[in-house]
Order: C-alpha cells, then sequence, then structure tokens
C-alpha cells in the first residue's frame, strides 16, 4: 500500500532556531499532500495544503512565513519551521492524497522548541 | 462547509464488550466518511471508509461502522473489545468529495478495562 515515510520522529530545538520536517512518499507520486497539527490531547488542524509544483494553501491563522511547505517533487513535501518558539511546540502529521478519498499519513513529528 | 462531531470524549469498556463510538457528521455534499485510530505519538492508521455503496463498512481489527444518511451518523463499532484497542479513535469527513482534506472530530480515547 501507499506509505509515506515522516522525518525526524522527534526533534527538540532552541528557541529562535529553525527545524525542517520532511515527508517522502515511498511507493507512489504525492501530488497533493496535507500538513496537519495536533496539540496535546486535541485533534488534528489543518495548517496547509501543497500542490507539487505551486505555491502551498494555508489555512486562516497560519503563518505562511513562518510555516514554509515546499513541494518540489512528487516525492517530497517539507514542512519547515522558521524561528521556533517554544508555543510552536507539537506534533505535525502529513498526509499524502492516493486515488479516490485514499489518505495516508506519516508517522508524526513531535516537535519541542526549547 | 463540512463538520464531525464526536459524542464523547472519553469511553470506557470492559475487555470483551460492545465498543461502540459515535461521529455524526454535517456536509453539503454526500460525504466521504473515516474512521482513523491513533496511538501515543503515532500517526493515523485508517480503520475503515465508507465513500460510496454498502452502508454498513467493515474495517480492519474488527470494527465496522454504518452510514445513516437520515442520521447523519457513521457510529464505529466493534462486538467484542481487546485490550489492545485502547486508543484515540478519530473520525473524519472529506471536505469537498474525494480530493478535499480530511475534517477531524475532536476524538475519543477508549480505555479498555481487564
Amino acid at each position: 500500500g501507499a506509505v509515506v515515510s515522516q522525518h525526524p520522529s522527534r526533534v527538540i530545538c532552541k528557541s529562535g532556531t529553525s527545524v525542517k520536517i520532511e515527508c517522502r512518499s515511498l511507493d507512489f507520486q504525492a501530488t497533493t499532500m496535507f500538513w496537519y497539527r495536533q496539540f496535546p490531547k486535541q485533534s488534528l488542524m489543518l495548517m496547509a495544503t501543497s500542490n507539487e509544483g505551486s505555491k502551498a494553501t494555508y489555512e486562516q491563522g497560519v503563518e505562511k512565513d513562518k510555516f514554509l511547505i515546499n513541494h518540489a517533487s512528487l516525492t517530497l513535501s517539507t514542512l519547515t519551521v522558521t524561528s521556533a518558539h517554544p508555543e510552536d511546540s507539537s506534533f505535525y502529521i502529513c498526509s499524502a492524497l492516493v486515488g479516490v478519498g485514499g489518505y495516508t499519513f506519516g508517522s508524526g513529528t513531535r516537535l519541542t522548541v526549547v | 462547509a463540512q463538520s464531525v462531531t464526536q459524542l464523547g470524549s472519553h469511553v470506557s469498556v470492559s475487555e470483551g464488550a460492545l465498543v461502540l463510538l459515535r461521529c455524526n457528521y454535517s456536509s453539503s455534499v454526500p460525504p466521504y466518511l473515516f474512521w482513523y485510530v491513533q496511538y501515543p505519538n503515532q500517526g493515523l492508521q485508517l480503520l475503515l471508509k465508507y465513500t460510496t455503496g454498502a452502508t454498513l463498512v467493515k474495517g480492519i481489527n474488527g470494527f465496522e461502522a454504518e452510514f445513516k444518511k437520515s442520521e447523519t451518523s457513521f457510529h464505529l463499532t466493534k462486538p467484542s473489545a481487546h485490550m489492545s484497542d485502547a486508543a484515540e479513535y478519530f473520525c473524519a469527513v472529506s471536505e469537498g468529495g474525494s480530493q478535499g482534506n480530511l475534517i477531524f472530530g475532536k476524538g475519543t480515547k477508549l480505555s479498555v478495562k481487564p
């Protein structure tokens, strides 16, 4: 089946630094990738939708200059959290659209900003 | 706009008992509906989904759900709970049919008592 590999699974960074999260589709081409954020004991909230070769579409309230999304190839999408602050600490999950009504998720990245 | 309501943030059952997790949705278009399970610090695993056709959908690990249009519901059931079923469960609806992002409910934490 379609698999999305997400790395790193955990990252701790200092406040003010940037962190890059990668999601790779291993056995299919991911034209569309969704990025979600999940706070502790809460649901997944969509941050942005990226389509290969075009600019990402951000949800209202999500700073596009802070959360940089790149989807330059059909197998790789990245989310970079720039100038991270403690309030950015969260669980980030990517999801690729597969076929009709199919979604496959990465395993998530736990970001802790200290 | 689509939305999902999961009744009960926490459900506790005894091992061997029936599991019933409730989900109601609203959608302006024929919905694509999903149930996912999430274990701590992990991504989401698809349990089952409804797109079209048979309204009773069978998924993995003995779970099933029935799409009831008249009740706008998609409740998840399992006849006999197992300890390994303890996890967080999310109901989701696809926004805009088969190609849109997923809108998630707030999740239901299932506890299984021995």
